[in-house]
C-alpha cells in the first residue's frame, strides 16, 4: 500500500477549535494535494504542497510536507460546521498522471 | 470555477447489462481520469486518458470496463456486462497540462442488482 496506517481516522471537533491531519506515504511524490470530500459530491482540491516546499498557507489552511519523513499535515483554524466532511491527501507517484489518494480523514465539525 | 459534469448521477441497472457513465470535463482540460469509490472508502484509481488513448489502467480496470471520448463529446466509461461488486460511486476528473490539481466531478452512483 502507498499509506500508512494512521491515515484513517474520524475526529469530532467544536466549532472554533483548530485541527490538524495527517499523512504520510511510502514511495516519492512531486506534489501532496489536500482534498476535501463534503456528502454526496466529488472531491475538491483546497491546498497543493509542492516537494520543494515545507509549509504553505491558504487561509485558514496550512499544509507541511516533510520529504524526508514523507508525511504531511493538514491544520485548519477556527474550524466551522462548513468544514464537515473527509479530508483526503493525494500524492503523484513520481508525476505519472495519476494521483493516488489515502484512506482519509472524516471531520466532523459540531456548531 | 469551472466544472466536471457527470451524467447520470444516479443509475440502477441488472447484473449482466451494459451501462455507459458520462463525463463532461473542463472544455480546455486534456488529461481525463475515472476513480471508483465504495461507499466511505478510499478514491481508487481506474485509468487515465489522453490525446484519444488511455495512459494506464489499473488492476481495477478490468476487461470489461473501456473508456473513449470520440471527437471532442463525452469521455465514457461503459462496463459491459456489469457485476454486483461494480456498484460504487464513479468520478470522472480531468487536468490541464502541467497542472497538477484536478477537477472532479460530483460522482455517478451505480447500483447494480
Amino acid at each position: 500500500s502507498q499509506w500508512g496506517e494512521e491515515n484513517l481516522q474520524a475526529l469530532s471537533i467544536q466549532e472554533g477549535e483548530d485541527v490538524t491531519m495527517n499523512c504520510s506515504y511510502k514511495t516519492y511524490t512531486t506534489v501532496v494535494q489536500w482534498y476535501r470530500q463534503k456528502s454526496g459530491k466529488g472531491p475538491a482540491l483546497i491546498i497543493l504542497i509542492r516537494s520543494n516546499e515545507r509549509e504553505k498557507r491558504s487561509g485558514r489552511l496550512r499544509a507541511t510536507l516533510d520529504t524526508s519523513s514523507q508525511s504531511s499535515s493538514l491544520s485548519i483554524t477556527g474550524t466551522l460546521a462548513t468544514d464537515t466532511a473527509v479530508y483526503f491527501c493525494a500524492t503523484d507517484a513520481g508525476n505519472t498522471r495519476k494521483l493516488i489518494f489515502g484512506l482519509g480523514t472524516t471531520l466532523q465539525v459540531q456548531p | 470555477g469551472p466544472k466536471v459534469l457527470q451524467i447520470p448521477s444516479h443509475q440502477i441497472i441488472d447484473m449482466g447489462q451494459m451501462v455507459t457513465l458520462n463525463c463532461d470535463p473542463v472544455s480546455n482540460h486534456l488529461y481525463f481520469y475515472w476513480y471508483k469509490q465504495i461507499l466511505g472508502q478510499q478514491m481508487e484509481f481506474l485509468v487515465n486518458f489522453y490525446n484519444g488513448k488511455v495512459m494506464e489502467k489499473s488492476k481495477l480496470f478490468k476487461d470489461q470496463f473501456s473508456v473513449e471520448r470520440p471527437d471532442g463529446s463525452y469521455f465514457t466509461l461503459k462496463i459491459q456486462p456489469t457485476a454486483l461488486e461494480d456498484s460504487a460511486v464513479y468520478f470522472c476528473a480531468s487536468s490541464f497540462p502541467g497542472d497538477s490539481d484536478y477537477t472532479f466531478g460530483s460522482g455517478t452512483r451505480l447500483l447494480v442488482i
